[in-house]
């Protein structure tokens, strides 16, 4: 089955700390890993894709990482701002037909000032 | 463009009743999600359609749940009967091609459903 498992569900930091956000997954086959924003009351927008051949990518001071091999993802966030406050949602494309996307349970951040 | 447009933003209904949810998709993508988002399972696919075309709705719960895409332009979520365990927040989503392929997603902002 499926899966996409996120850590940690919650997490606090300080304004200006940085921080790391994994996610690991078991869909095969692989095909693309996604990381969404979510602010509060709003819908997910896209930061970043991950594709099979890509190791690490970057939006601004977030930084996505991408371990085939352990399939293993995280989202790096450097210097944090008040607006980072959000949930950070992993989502895993399977390659094979009528499999669209699998969705991890998100990582709630909270950066305080 | 706008984005997706979703409505009502906000439905507070008894149980029982009706809800209809409806959803205006960014013009020229061929695809339309409908999610279902709770803190306890987080966001789940409901069900998506391309062209028009229903593809998998295997995610709907039960059949107290149907959605239609009459048009390129215009899709709707029906609950009927609605129960509180329906709760939640349904958000419908639209793209130019398969998100599988690395198409992005565009989400609407969402409509709060709260069945009492």
């Amino acid at each position: 089955k499926n899966q996409v498992e996120q850590s940690p569900q919650s997490l606090i930091i300080l304004e200006g700390k940085n921080c790391t956000l994994q996610c690991n997954y078991t869909v095969s086959p692989f095909s693309n890993l996604r990381w969404y924003k979510q602010d509060t009351g709003r819908g997910p927008v896209s930061l970043t894709i991950m594709t099979f051949s890509e190791n690490t990518k970057s939006n601004g001071r977030y930084t996505a990482t991408l371990d085939a091999d352990t399939k293993q993802s995280s989202l790096h966030i450097t210097a944090s701002q008040l607006s980072d406050s959000a949930s950070y949602i992993c989502v895993v494309s399977a390659s094979n037909a009528g499999n669209m996307l699998t969705f991890g349970g998100g990582t709630r951040l909270m950066v305080k000032p | 463009d706008a984005g997706v447009i979703q409505s009502p933003r906000h439905e507070v209904t008894e149980m029982g009743q009706e809800v209809t949810l409806r959803c205006k998709p960014i013009s020229g993508h061929d695809y339309l999600f409908w999610y279902r988002q709770t803190m306890m399972r987080g966001l789940e696919l409901l069900i998506y359609f391309n062209n028009n075309v229903p593809i998998d709705d295997s995610g709907m719960p039960e059949d107290r749940f149907s959605a239609k895409m009459p048009n390129a332009s215009f899709s709707t979520l029906k609950i009927q009967p609605s129960e509180p365990r329906d709760s939640a927040v349904y958000f419908c989503a639209s793209s130019l091609e398969s998100p599988a392929g690395g198409e992005t997603q565009y989400f609407g902002p969402g409509t709060r459903l709260l069945v009492l």
